[in-house]
């Protein structure tokens, strides 16, 4: 099926580690995003990637990574100095950045204690 | 980050009510609004891509509508079944490359 696999779905970290997210998509979308959900927020953008090897910040880069070497994987490292790290966290792709319908994966809860 | 609005927070019905919500954003530079339904567990879906002023788009049961000049797009359901339950986000993209998200309007419907 084609689709986009976000993992892992719950992971918990001690504050001071670094964590990477996974998502990968077989969609074959040249557009990457990643999001970020907190309670009572709407969706906020943390980076995006146009195409391979290429990818910009969002609202909210600040304490993120992230690295487009392949067409279908797009992950994020949540760094320490991520001041607010505990969020749901959703990937998503698209055909292309120009507002083409966006497919989401299903999201990773990451709680950090 | 551009502001989206959505209203009601929260809206409660019973099966074979029909039932509209409201999405506010700015109303100029508009490129596209879009509307997802995002059930627990699973992954936002989009139901609307809407670019032109006066749109209006039609699923089954859910419909929206889109005024660009004055900046909202209601989105219905006739006959609201439980199935529907979900919270609806709207999204509004302006020239940029970001999709700026509402909050979401959060819809449980009873038997």
């Amino acid at each position: 099926d084609g689709g986009i696999t976000q993992s892992p779905k719950y992971l918990f970290r001690k504050e001071g580690q670094n964590v990477t997210l996974s998502c990968e998509q077989n969609l074959n979308h040249d557009a990457m995003y990643w999001y970020r959900q907190d309670p009572g927020q709407g969706l906020r953008l943390i980076y995006y990637s146009q195409i391979v090897n290429d990818f910009q910040k969002g609202d909210i880069a600040e304490g993120y990574s992230v690295s487009r070497e392949k067409k279908e994987s797009f992950p994020l490292t949540v760094t320490s100095a991520q001041k607010n790290p505990t969020a749901f966290y959703l990937c998503a792709s698209s055909g292309d950045i120009f507002g083409n319908t966006i497919y989401f994966g299903e999201g990773s809860w990451l709680t950090v204690v | 980050i551009l502001n989206v609005e959505q209203s009601p927070q929260s809206l409660h019905v019973q099966e074979g009510d029909s039932t509209n919500f409201t999405c506010s954003f700015p109303s100029s530079n508009f490129y596209a609004l879009h509307w997802y339904r995002w059930e627990t567990a699973k992954s936002p879906e989009a139901l609307f891509v809407m670019t032109l002023n006066g749109d209006e788009k039609k699923k089954g049961r859910i419909s929206a509508t889109l005024n660009t000049k004055e900046g909202y797009s209601y989105l219905y359901i006739k006959g609201s079944q439980p199935e529907d339950s979900a919270t609806y986000l709207c999204a509004f993209r302006n020239s940029g490359y970001a999709l700026n998200f509402g909050k979401g309007t959060s819809l449980l419907v009873t038997p």
